[in-house]
């Protein structure tokens, strides 16, 4: 299958501990996407990325989120310190370059914190 | 700013009958159209998109789903519905500046019964 894959799928952690999630996104797409999906919402933006260059972060939720893609292929999500209000879906997507795009979506982490 | 709004939280539809799913979009430019459909703990599956060009689109499983800009609609149908459509439904709304971040409705769940 070449999919978009995330890691770990589940991830159970106590308040203030650090978490670090990783999204392989489809070998030939440019452009990868990170969401948030909370209960009974439909996912949220956080950044995005075009290759290594990380173009939008200002959706990130706080300063202790942050992401990376350092050689443009896989990218990890962070969370420093996390909270009770962290948990949640956190949905990786990818895309082509081109200016039609359609993002194909993996299969989620989901974080409780507890 | 963009917004999608689903009115319908939950729709329960009999095994075999039609299936109409509501959704609204507010967006400055031509929008791009997506809707997408996520199993219980599972990551979102495109079903079909509307760029530009014939506003009836056809999209995967039997669905179809008709742009009308007069209404800034774009619902999602399918004549006749079963038991393994039950899941989580999003429509999403998207455009072509540059990048394009998705913006989702806050879902409509599918309840099928027998």
């Amino acid at each position: 299958d070449t999919g978009v894959s995330q890691d770990p799928r589940h991830k159970i952690t106590k308040r203030g501990q650090n978490v670090t999630f990783r999204c392989d996104p489809i070998s030939e797409h440019n452009r990868l996407y990170w969401y948030r999906q909370t209960l009974g919402q439909g996912p949220e933006f956080l950044t995005y990325f075009q290759n290594e260059a990380q173009l939008e972060k200002s959706r990130l939720l706080s300063d202790r989120f942050s992401a990376e893609r350092p050689k443009g292929s896989f990218s990890t999500l962070e969370i420093q310190r996390t909270e009770q209000g962290d948990s949640a879906m956190y949905l990786c997507a990818s895309s082509t370059r081109a200016g039609l795009e359609t993002q194909y979506f993996g299969p989620g982490t989901r974080l409780l914190v507890l | 700013a963009q917004s999608v709004t689903q009115p319908d939280i939950h729709i329960t539809v009999s095994e075999g009958a039609s299936l109409e799913l509501r959704c609204n979009y507010s967006y400055g430019a031509t929008p791009y159209l997506f809707w997408y459909v996520q199993s219980p703990g599972q990551g979102l599956q495109l079903l079909l998109k509307y760029f530009s060009g014939d506003t009836l689109v056809q999209g995967i499983k039997g669905f179809e789903a008709e742009f009308k800009r007069s209404q800034s609609s774009f619902n999602l149908r399918k004549p006749s519905v079963h038991w393994s459509d039950a899941a989580e439904y999003f429509c999403a709304v998207g455009g072509n500046s540059g990048y394009s971040t998705l913006t989702f409705g806050k879902g409509t769940m599918l309840l099928v019964s027998p």
